[in-house]
């Protein structure tokens, strides 16, 4: 059974500019989870979709905005790109809301110049 | 708020050498705890996790019991290796929804 998949791995974007990172879950997965992880404020959470729907959404500007589709893949789109939002960005994925059954993908590392 | 603190890294220990890396709570709710693994480069990786008071998570020689008394979840391995030199983060996830708070982690290394 195929992990959380995440693309592109890696990529680097320059100040101002836009991307979108794509998350494919584990089949059957409905819940797809964001986080962003850097050297100086560690783990946090973006915000979770369930069944194409945003369930909850963490501290982050407005610039960062994400969706689901309805075959549960989902992307996340940083607009105006800042150098503080280089960092790796996790996915995980569930087949329920209830706080089990939780896998990570390998993240894709964003490097923004 | 919910929130995890962590033992503050970096951690160095010989081969063989007993590990402990404390963590505790603050959750409003009755949380599930986690242990994660991240290697070099890579994503996080369940180490282990409990899911009520006096439950025990163990995996690859890794343990941790659910203190709901002392609101703790301390990792402890009896003997490390060189490959369990890695990035060790305590979280915590209310049965409310899939939202993990985590700790700030603790970096490992294990000489020989």
């Amino acid at each position: 059974k195929a992990g959380v998949t995440q693309t592109p791995r890696y990529l680097i974007k320059t100040r101002g500019q836009q991307v979108t990172l794509s998350c494919s879950p584990i089949s059957g997965h409905r819940s797809v989870s964001w986080y962003q992880q850097t050297p100086g404020q560690g783990l946090q959470f973006l915000f979770e979709y369930f069944s194409e729907t945003q369930r909850n959404k963490g501290n982050f500007p407005g610039r960062f905005s994400g969706r689901q589709f309805s075959n549960s893949r989902s992307e996340m789109n940083v607009s105006t790109l800042e150098l503080g939002d280089s960092a790796l960005y996790l996915c995980a994925s569930s087949p329920r809301t209830d706080g089990n059954t939780i896998y990570f993908g390998e993240g894709s590392w964003l490097t923004v110049v | 708020g919910d929130s995890v603190t962590q033992m503050e890294g970096p951690v160095t220990l010989s081969e063989e050498a007993f590990l402990t890396i404390n963590c505790t709570y603050t959750a409003t709710g009755y949380p599930s705890l986690f242990w994660y693994v991240q290697y070099p480069g890579e994503g996080l990786q369940l180490l282990l996790k409990a899911t009520k008071a006096d439950d025990k998570g163990s995996n690859k020689g890794f343990e941790a019991t659910y203190r709901k008394e002392t609101t703790s979840f301390h990792l402890e391995k009896g003997s490390v290796q060189v490959s369990d030199s890695a990035v060790y983060f305590c979280a915590l996830i209310l049965n409310t929804g899939n939202q993990f708070y985590f700790g700030t982690g603790t970096s490992l290394t294990v000489i020989p």
